[in-house]
This record gives structure tokens, C-alpha cells and sequence, in this order.
């Protein structure tokens, strides 16, 4: 079935770094949806992509869709303590559309 | 606004025991819901989905089933928990159809021991 492999699973920055989470596939993607789930919490939606090459901006977020929509990246400029926490991408899957995630990529910043 | 409920926050259950999560979504009808799980420091895991009532589907074989006795009531059980059950339980709403955004609820915590 369709699954989204997502890089890296873990990653440290010193606050004030970018950061870059990558979510992948080998089989084009109808969209992808990208959740923070902060630590002890529920995932929370942040943004949806559907068009190839699409890019949003969230204040120091940006999300971009492949050209090939085989890939999707969420890049964080300038991170902060608030931006701890897990990233998941999502995909929709299958007739009835279920989502199905990354495994999601754990952030920590250091102050 | 829409808004969804679920409880217990958290749980220590024995092994063999039973499971009981209830989930219920305000302001909306028809909802698509969904049980995730989340092991520790793992990814999310669909367990089921339900179009309407008494409407289930299953992702994974496992010990637990769902039920949907109301249109927006949505519940996890087990006849007899297992040391591997233990875990983050998500209930989850979206809209009718494919590709739209999820709302978690809060989340249970479940520890079999």
C-alpha cells in the first residue's frame, strides 16, 4: 500500500537553526497534509498541499509539494523552543481516504 | 465549533482485563471517525475507521474492536488487554469524504501491566 517514509527520525538543533523534515514516496500523492504534535499532546493540522511545486508559508514555516508530488519538505527558519515537538506528514489512501502518517520526525531545540 | 471528546485521559489496565474508550464529536454530523494508536515514540497507526453507524473498518487484525452505536459516538474496546495494547489512543473526526483535514481528540494513555 501507499506509505510516506519520512527523514530524519530524529533531529537536535540549537535554537535560532533551521530545520528541515523530508517526507517521501515512490508513488505520486493525491496531497499531503503536515501535523505537529507537541510533546504529551495530540497532533494538531497545519497545512495541506495538493498542486506539483506548491509552497506555503506559515511565519518561519514553509511547506513545499514536488514537482513530481512524490515529496514533500517542511523547513523551519530561525527555530524556537515552541517549535519542540514531532512533524507528521499524511497522506490520503485507498477509496475511502483514510490518512495514513509518517512516522514523523522529533524535534528538540536547545536554548 | 466542532469539538471532540475522549476519555479516559489515562489508564492502567491488567493484563486480560477489558477496555473501554469512549469518544463523542459536538457540532458536526455525519463525521468520518477514526481510532489511531501510538506507541512510545512511534508513528501514528490507523486501527479503524467508520463512515456511519454501525459502519467499522478495520486496518489491522488485532484484539480490540470499534463500535458506533450513535452518529457521533465512537468506541475502542477489548475483551482481554495484552502487554503490547499499551500505547496512545487518538479518536479522530473529519468531514464526509476523502482528503480532509483530521481533528484529534485529546488522546488516551493505556498501560497494560
Amino acid at each position: 500500500g501507499q506509505q510516506v517514509m519520512q527523514i530524519p527520525q530524529y533531529q537536535h538543533v540549537q535554537e535560532g537553526e533551521d530545520f528541515t523534515t523530508y517526507c517521501n514516496s515512490s508513488t505520486t500523492l493525491s496531497n499531503i497534509q503536515w501535523y505537529k504534535q507537541r510533546p504529551g499532546g495530540h497532533p494538531v493540522f497545519l497545512i495541506q498541499l495538493v498542486k506539483s511545486g506548491e509552497v506555503k508559508k506559515q511565519k518561519r514555516l514553509t511547506f513545499q509539494f514536488g514537482e513530481a508530488k512524490k515529496n514533500s519538505s517542511l523547513h523551519i527558519t530561525a527555530t524556537q523552543t515552541t517549535d519542540v515537538g514531532t512533524y507528521f506528514c499524511a497522506t490520503t489512501r485507498g477509496s475511502q481516504g483514510n490518512l495514513i502518517f509518517g512516522k514523523g520526525t522529533k524535534l528538540s531545540v536547545k536554548p | 465549533s466542532q469539538t471532540i471528546h475522549q476519555w479516559p485521559a489515562t489508564l492502567v489496565q491488567p493484563v486480560g482485563s477489558p477496555l473501554s474508550l469512549e469518544c463523542t464529536v459536538e457540532g458536526t454530523s455525519n463525521p468520518n471517525l477514526y481510532w489511531y494508536r501510538q506507541a512510545a515514540g512511534r508513528g501514528l497507526q490507523l486501527l479503524f475507521y467508520s463512515v456511519g453507524i454501525g459502519q467499522i473498518s478495520s486496518e489491522v487484525p488485532q484484539n480490540l474492536s470499534a463500535s458506533r452505536p450513535q452518529d457521533r459516538q465512537f468506541i475502542l474496546s477489548s475483551k482481554k488487554l495484552l502487554l503490547s495494547d499499551s500505547g496512545f489512543y487518538l479518536c479522530a473526526w473529519s468531514i464526509r469524504g476523502t482528503g480532509n483535514t483530521i481533528y484529534f481528540g485529546e488522546g488516551s494513555w493505556l498501560t497494560v501491566v
